[in-house]
């Protein structure tokens, strides 16, 4: 596609039920990210893939949170037993291998709000 | 990857230049400076990457100092629509690690 795309672009989900987060990345680029920024704050790294696997899982804040991602493109990140801490935009970003000529480039984010 | 320092906030009025300022004292020598900006609610933006030689692009244009150790984006004409949260990152050329991202500089425009 012409963008990264996430999907759902908006969640609502009750404490303590799982969820699942989607993104779609620009055809081609091998490396995809994920973040997240709470309200007011800051861009926090959670996971990187280069290919299917992922090199860097050290931003995932606990085991609750996991992330897979198949044929070298759509990516899947689920948190069960969700908790109101978990409330954020959730955003992916893909790039070509090395990202130096053209950087990340970000999806529109999903927006988790956990009651 | 180097640290960066920005100023938190800067306003700058509808139509004038406005000038990023970002030091990066201990940039080595094969670190780019990449420029990012986040309007609100929305993914941040990827807009303009240099080595060591200005570079200009559609959207901005990027100065870096000779010693490297600074530079400044410059938006030539700003609108209120480039109201958003501007990040300066270093990084080694041909990693595709992660960025991490700092706090930015949060850019006002005034009308």
């Amino acid at each position: 596609g012409a963008g990264v795309s996430q999907s759902p672009s908006n969640k609502v989900t009750e404490k303590g039920k799982d969820v699942e987060l989607r993104c779609d990345p620009i055809s081609g680029h091998t490396a995809l990210y994920w973040y997240r920024q709470s309200l007011g704050q800051g861009l926090e790294f959670l996971i990187y893939f280069q290919g299917n696997s992922a090199p860097d899982k050290s931003g995932l804040p606990s085991d609750r949170f996991s992330a897979e991602r198949t044929g070298g493109s759509v990516s899947t990140l689920t948190i069960q037993r969700t908790q109101q801490e978990d409330s954020a935009v959730y955003l992916c970003a893909s790039s070509l291998p090395g990202g130096i000529n053209y950087g990340y480039t970000f999806g529109s984010g999903t927006r988790l709000t956990v009651v | 990857d180097a640290k960066t320092t920005q100023p938190p906030s800067m306003d700058c009025a509808e139509g004038r230049a406005a000038n990023l300022p970002c030091n990066h004292s201990t940039i080595s020598g094969n670190e780019y400076v990449y420029w990012y900006r986040q309007i609100h609610s929305q993914g941040p933006q990827y807009i303009i990457h240099g080595l060591k030689n200005n570079e200009t692009n559609e959207m901005a244009s990027l100065i870096i100092t000779e010693d490297r150790k600074s530079s400044t984006l410059i938006l030539p004409h700003a609108t209120l629509r480039d109201t958003a949260v501007y990040y300066c990152i270093v990084r080694v050329a041909g990693r595709d690690d992660k960025i991490i991202f700092g706090k930015g500089t949060r850019l006002h425009i005034l009308p």
